[in-house]
């Protein structure tokens, strides 16, 4: 696609549920991250994926936190059991990865996640 | 080692002034700085990038300076309107084959231009 694509646009849900954010990244991107950023503040790296390398996890803030990658494009991330401190915007970029000078990071508008 | 400082955290700034924001880091490795904007309700995009071996990079009313002695870098939006009201962010990275272009972001400034 053009860009990065990113649903639902806008999530509120219980808290305990579980929710899955999906991302889109542009096609012939290699790398794919996730950040996640809370109200009026910075980016939060949470994971990031290259190719067919094993993902970056180290930006994971608990175990209830997983994503994954299918087939080098589309991801998806997902939180279990959310907590009232889960609710935040979840932005995923894509670049073209290891490619140098190539580190340059389109990123989708968001999914704005609030748990209740 | 891996931090980038950003200030300040929130700028007003008159129309047609200039709007200054820096960021300081302490890894002498990174060598790629970009510089996203970012309006409400979208993801941030790359506004200008800037790598050490030049000292200043310009794009329209946008500038990097960079000061790679004091580790320093710096957003320089001269003439700045109210269209320029966002929220910036610079980062930092090692731009080689092999690593994970990881980016280094520093917290954001939010810039309001009054008209």
């Amino acid at each position: 696609g053009a860009g990065v694509s990113q649903s639902p646009s806008n999530k509120v849900t219980e808290k305990g549920k579980d929710v899955e954010l999906r991302c889109d990244p542009i096609s012939g991107h290699t790398a794919l991250y996730w950040y996640r950023q809370s109200l009026g503040q910075g980016l939060e790296f949470l994971i990031y994926f290259q190719g067919n390398s094993a993902p970056d996890k180290s930006g994971l803030p608990s175990d209830r936190f997983s994503a994954e990658r299918t087939g080098g494009s589309v991801s998806t991330l997902t939180i279990q059991r959310t907590q009232q401190e889960d609710s935040a915007v979840y932005l995923c970029a894509s670049s073209l990865g290891t490619v140098s000078g190539a580190n340059v990071l389109t990123f989708g508008a968001g999914s704005r996640l609030t748990v209740l | 080692q891996q931090q980038v400082k950003q200030s300040p955290q929130s700028l007003i700034v008159q129309k047609g002034g200039i709007s200054i924001i820096n960021c300081a880091y302490e890894n002498t490795a990174f060598d790629y700085f970009p510089w996203y904007q970012q309006f409400p309700g979208k993801g941030p995009a790359l506004l200008i990038a800037i790598r050490p071996d030049v000292s200043e990079k310009k794009e329209g009313r946008f500038t990097i300076s960079f000061n790679k002695s004091a580790k320093q870098f710096s957003l320089h939006i001269m003439d700045s309107q109210p269209g320029d009201s966002a929220t910036y962010f610079c980062a930092a990275s090692i731009d080689e084959r092999d690593s994970n272009y990881q980016l280094i972001w520093g917290a954001g400034t939010k810039l309001i231009i009054k008209p």
